[in-house]
Order: C-alpha cells, then sequence, then structure tokens
C-alpha cells in the first residue's frame, strides 16, 4: 500500500526558513508527479506546488512563487519542500499527495496522501 | 485563476437521506483532448487527510462507495450521496486540476441531523 510520510515541520520566526520532507513508499516513486497541499488551522485546503517524475517541472501557487521551492531525489523516494521568507500567512497543516497517474492531467488527481507536517510562523 | 464556489456551506441531512453538494467553476473545466471535465471531489473527516472520492466528475474511486456518485460538466457540478451513512459525516471539496494553480472550493460539511 502507498505510504507518505511527511517530516520537517515546526516553529519558525517570520523570515524563516523550513525544508519539509516526504518520504514515500509502495510505488515507484520517480514515475508519478508529486504534489504539497496545505491546509490553516481551521479553513480549507489550498494547492501550493507540483513537480513532474523527473522533476524537471514544476508549478506553484502565486502565493508561494519566489519563496518555496519544491524538489525530489528519487534515488531516496523522498520530496522536498524548501520554504524561505515564511510569513505567519504560512501557517498550516503541509501535505505531500500523489498523482494518480504518472502524467498530465491525471497527475494532478491525488490519490494518496500523508498524515501532514505542522508549520507554524511565529515571534 | 479558476474560482470554486461550493454550495452550501453545509447541511444537516437524516441518516438514510440524500446529501447534494453543489459545486460552481469561474470558467469551463472541460478538457478537450480526452473530453472530460477536470473536476475531482476529496472527502475529509476530522483528523485525517482529504480522500480522492471522484474524479473526471464522476469517475468514482476504486474502494468508494457507489452511494456516492458525481456528475455535471462544464461549470457545473454535483456530488451526491443517495443515502447518508453515519460515516459520511465530513467536508467535501471540489477540486479543478484543469489549469495551475489547481483550486479548491471552500468546503461544505456534512452532519446528521
Amino acid at each position: 500500500e502507498v505510504h507518505l510520510l511527511e517530516s520537517g515541520g515546526g516553529l519558525v520566526q517570520p523570515g524563516g526558513s523550513l525544508r519539509l520532507s516526504c518520504v514515500a513508499s509502495d510505488f515507484t516513486f520517480s514515475s508519478f508527479a508529486m504534489n504539497w497541499v496545505r491546509q490553516a488551522p481551521g479553513k480549507g485546503l489550498e494547492w501550493v506546488s507540483i513537480i513532474s517524475g523527473s522533476g524537471d517541472d514544476t508549478y506553484y501557487a502565486d502565493s508561494v512563487k519566489g519563496r518555496f521551492t519544491i524538489s525530489r531525489d528519487n534515488s531516496k523516494n523522498t520530496l522536498y519542500l524548501q520554504m524561505n521568507s515564511l510569513r505567519a500567512e504560512d501557517t498550516a497543516l503541509y501535505y505531500c499527495a500523489k498523482g494518480i497517474e504518472a502524467l498530465a492531467p491525471g497527475s494532478r488527481i491525488l490519490d494518496h496522501w500523508g498524515q501532514g507536517t505542522l508549520v507554524t510562523v511565529s515571534s | 485563476d479558476i474560482v470554486m464556489t461550493q454550495s452550501p456551506d453545509s447541511l444537516a441531512v437524516s441518516l438514510g437521506e440524500r446529501a447534494t453538494i453543489n459545486c460552481k467553476s469561474s470558467q469551463s473545466v472541460l478538457y478537450n483532448s480526452n473530453n472530460k471535465n477536470s473536476l475531482t471531489w476529496y472527502q475529509q473527516k476530522p483528523g485525517q487527510p482529504p480522500k480522492l472520492l471522484i474524479y473526471w466528475a464522476s469517475t468514482r474511486e476504486s474502494g468508494v462507495p457507489d452511494r456516492f456518485s458525481g456528475s455535471g460538466s462544464g461549470t457545473d457540478f454535483t456530488l451526491t450521496i443517495s443515502s447518508l451513512q453515519a460515516e459520511d459525516v465530513a467536508v467535501y471539496y471540489c477540486n479543478q486540476h484543469y489549469s495551475f494553480p489547481l483550486t479548491f472550493g471552500q468546503g461544505t460539511k456534512v452532519e446528521v441531523k
């Protein structure tokens, strides 16, 4: 069964940085696009970013563009999200999620999600 | 960006009764290459990550009970729970994957009356 385990969340001051990780197992990681989706406390879902299976293609929400960088290490079955210049409004539970297919548009249908890692930006 | 608007924000339905959630997109999400609507429904129970229910507007994910169905085309979509069960209490989100950024509706909370 597909398993996704996020880590790296925590409390960080405004302007600070964090790197989130998501370790994947039980599927051919390099064959599937991966996404980050976040959820502020008590709020709805917000898509953050996507990366293709090869890592060559990436897209971002406007709210994080220029501050966040998505990447992956297929040799380690691991997805990353480098978050810089963090703001209070970035406070959220961050989920990694796998696309249902390897290529677009199916890569944007999210069929497996991790449990999330909580990022809190506060002084 | 494509704006997704769900209605209602919440609804309470008796066990065994039908629940209907609507989702409207600010522009068509019909994917021309396969003539399918790029509309997905997710279910999120308290303390859990979202779960994929329906994709391509009407395709039920494997393992999802057949009391869940999706319909609609273009800009107007519906998720129907034909006979509400206690375990269906959750927040339901529609989502478009037609274009970036992917966007979600604000969510509809379903409770038992």
